[in-house]
């Protein structure tokens, strides 16, 4: 079992649609790191949070220490937020990042 | 503030061919990260300096792969010789690092990444 799990591994959905991505992780984390990459782009830092949620224009990540679990919402969605979004931790007190494998997001117009 | 500046942004070679790519971080940014990213796969860390110290390189096929930061600025990773499977995207990133707990969650930042085709 990966110690960073995500899901949806794809997910399509209609312009103006609310979005949930989720990622679960296993280990002890100082961090969580949500990432965009579009397609042939680089990665790009979308959130980095510790405890309770961030909100960034139409997007929101909110983090459960407790329950090991953060989410990644967007809303009003749109074309352009169509990329894989990917969700890495920070394990706990060390410089060890560990990544998710990623959600493949399509928003159709 | 320039971003995280890698090259060449693409290559192709044959099998058993050697490959370099260079990578420069944010200036001021103690720690970089190697990276290799298999199609439809999430990133899988090769290699982590900070400064001019290796820091993790457990997942980093030493027989073929090779990196070094001599300086603890830019730094290059060596393929020799590739293989079919090493056809991926190479990414860096930087991170400001530096000592305490506090350094442990600085902000990441990726370049463009170099796509390696393996033939």
């Amino acid at each position: 079992k990966n110690e960073v799990e995500q899901s949806p591994q794809n997910l399509t959905a209609q312009e103006g649609e609310f979005i949930t991505i989720n990622c679960s992780y296993s280990v002890g984390i100082s961090a969580l790191h949500w990432l965009q990459q579009h397609p042939g782009g680089g990665i790009v830092s979308l959130f980095m949070l510790s405890s309770g949620k961030k909100k960034h224009g139409r997007l929101i990540a909110t983090i459960n220490i407790q329950e090991k679990h953060s989410s990644l919402h967007i809303t009003a969605s749109h074309p352009r937020d169509s990329a894989v979004y990917i969700c890495a931790v920070r394990v706990d007190s060390s410089y060890k990042l560990i990544f998710g494998s990623g959600t493949r997001l399509l928003v159709r117009p | 503030e320039a971003g995280v500046a890698q090259s060449p942004r693409y290559k192709i070679i044959e099998k058993r061919q050697s490959v370099a790519f260079w990578c420069n971080p944010i200036s001021g940014h103690a720690t970089l990260y190697w990276y290799q990213q298999i199609l439809g796969q999430g990133p899988k860390l090769l290699i982590q300096f900070q400064n001019n110290g290796v820091v993790d390189d457990s997942q980093l096929p030493k027989d073929r792969f090779s990196a070094e930061r001599l300086k603890g600025v830019d730094s290059t990773l060596k393929i020799q010789p590739a293989k079919l499977e090493d056809s991926a995207v190479y990414l860096c990133a930087s991170s400001l690092g530096g000592t305490g707990l506090s350094s442990y969650n600085s902000p990441l930042h990726f370049g463009n990444g170099t796509r390696l085709t393996v033939t």
